[in-house]
This record gives structure tokens, C-alpha cells and sequence, in this order.
């Protein structure tokens, strides 16, 4: 069992680049999330999904979109990216019906360094 | 001001000592409260939930919450070298979207 798998684990970017970053689940959950990481800031919320076919907006969406063609899918892409968007990115899904856990047991990703320069 | 608060630490400690870690919160409307650890290059991962006030205990964990001065509480006995890692609080309404502290590094010392 696989769990969150996140694609790549690194990447340096110049600045103006696009990138996209894959997330894939195995568990059949359906809220996946994308999130960023920095130093004192915690875990902010970039965006998130609660089914295949939707997506919103989280705390700090501006410069990224993101898909969720398949259930088991969640992509993150960056249009052109800026050193400020340099972090730690980890994918996290959670909540299977009849699974007994409840949906804010969230299951991370090893996450993805992403470099800006 | 922050929704959660964390002091980030580090905080380092000897080998079998008793560790407090913490929360503050604003938002009255937390009913969900959560601990996850985060090894060093690792995602986080579930370590304790708790839904409303009380205490809840799972082996050497004991998690803490007091609703009424929105503080809580994540309490490690017997701490080993292994329990070093990042200690991040999550809380949440009754929905699945989690509010995050910033994380205290804890240093077992052997």
C-alpha cells in the first residue's frame, strides 16, 4: 500500500518557469489537498479538492491552479514560477466513506523541495 | 495574530523526561483537535486526535484540551531519542479543512 506518493521529491526552477507537481493516492479518499511548508510559517493551504472533478481555493492560492481529473489525482501547477513560491510542497488526502476514520485524518505525501531561482 | 499559536522551539530535553507541548487558539468554533509529528524530510503524520474537551491517552501520549482557555496539549512520558521530530498542532470546525500551528522541533537528548 502506497499511500500518497508525490512526484518529483526535488526540483530547482528558473524564475518564469511552469512546473507541475503530480500527487497520487491509493487509499480511495476524496479530499486531497495541496499544501506549502516555510520555516515558521506551518502548513499553509495552497488549495484543495472534495471530489473528482472539483477544486477550491485555500489560504494562499495566487500563482498556482491545480486539477482533479481522477479521483486518485491531484495536480498542482505553477504558470511562472517566482522565488517566493520556493517551500516545501506536500499533497495530503483523507476521508474514504465506511472507512471508520474520520475525514480530518489527513495522510501526507513525502513532499516536494522546490527550488526558485 | 495567528488563528493557532506555537512556540517553535527547538526545545531539548534528556532521555525519560516528561514533555509538555502546546497550543493556543482564537477561534471558539475548533471542535477538532489534532498532533501530528514530522520526522526531519518527512510528511507529517496522525499521532493523537481529540473531538471537543478532555484528555485522550494512547501509550507514552496523552493529548490535553482545555476549551475554555483554548489551549492544548500534547504530553510525552518516558521520551525517548526516537520522540525527536516536529510536533505540529491542527484543529479544525466540523469541516475537513485544518488550521495548522507552526510546529516545535523536540531534541531527545540520549
Amino acid at each position: 500500500n502506497a499511500g500518497v506518493t508525490q512526484t518529483p521529491k526535488f526540483r530547482v526552477l528558473k524564475t518564469g518557469q511552469s512546473m507541475t507537481l503530480l500527487c497520487a493516492q491509493d487509499m480511495n479518499h476524496e479530499y486531497m489537498y495541496w499544501y506549502r511548508q516555510d520555516p515558521g510559517m506551518g502548513l499553509r493551504l495552497i488549495h484543495y479538492s472534495v471530489g473528482e472533478g472539483t477544486t477550491a481555493k485555500g489560504e494562499v492560492p495566487d500563482g498556482y491552479n491545480v486539477s482533479r481529473l481522477k479521483k486518485q489525482n491531484f495536480l498542482l501547477g505553477l504558470e511562472s514560477a517566482a522565488p517566493s513560491q520556493t517551500s516545501v510542497y506536500f499533497c495530503a488526502s483523507s476521508y474514504s466513506a465506511g472507512s471508520g476514520k474520520m475525514n480530518t485524518e489527513a495522510f501526507f505525501g513525502q513532499g516536494t523541495r522546490l527550488t526558485v531561482v | 495574530q495567528k488563528e493557532v499559536e506555537q512556540d517553535p522551539g527547538p526545545l531539548s530535553v534528556p532521555e525519560g523526561a516528561i514533555v509538555s507541548l502546546n497550543c493556543t487558539y482564537s477561534n471558539s468554533a475548533f471542535q477538532y483537535f489534532m498532533w501530528y509529528r514530522q520526522y526531519s524530510r518527512k510528511g507529517p503524520e496522525l499521532l493523537m486526535y481529540t473531538y471537543s474537551s478532555g484528555n485522550k491517552e494512547d501509550g507514552r501520549f496523552t493529548a490535553q484540551v482545555d476549551k475554555s482557555s483554548k489551549y492544548i496539549s500534547l504530553f510525552i512520558r518516558d521520551s525517548q531519542p526516537s520522540d525527536s521530530a516536529t510536533y505540529l498542532c491542527a484543529m479544525t470546525t466540523s469541516n475537513y479543512q485544518l488550521i495548522w500551528g507552526a510546529g516545535t522541533k523536540l531534541i531527545i537528548k540520549p
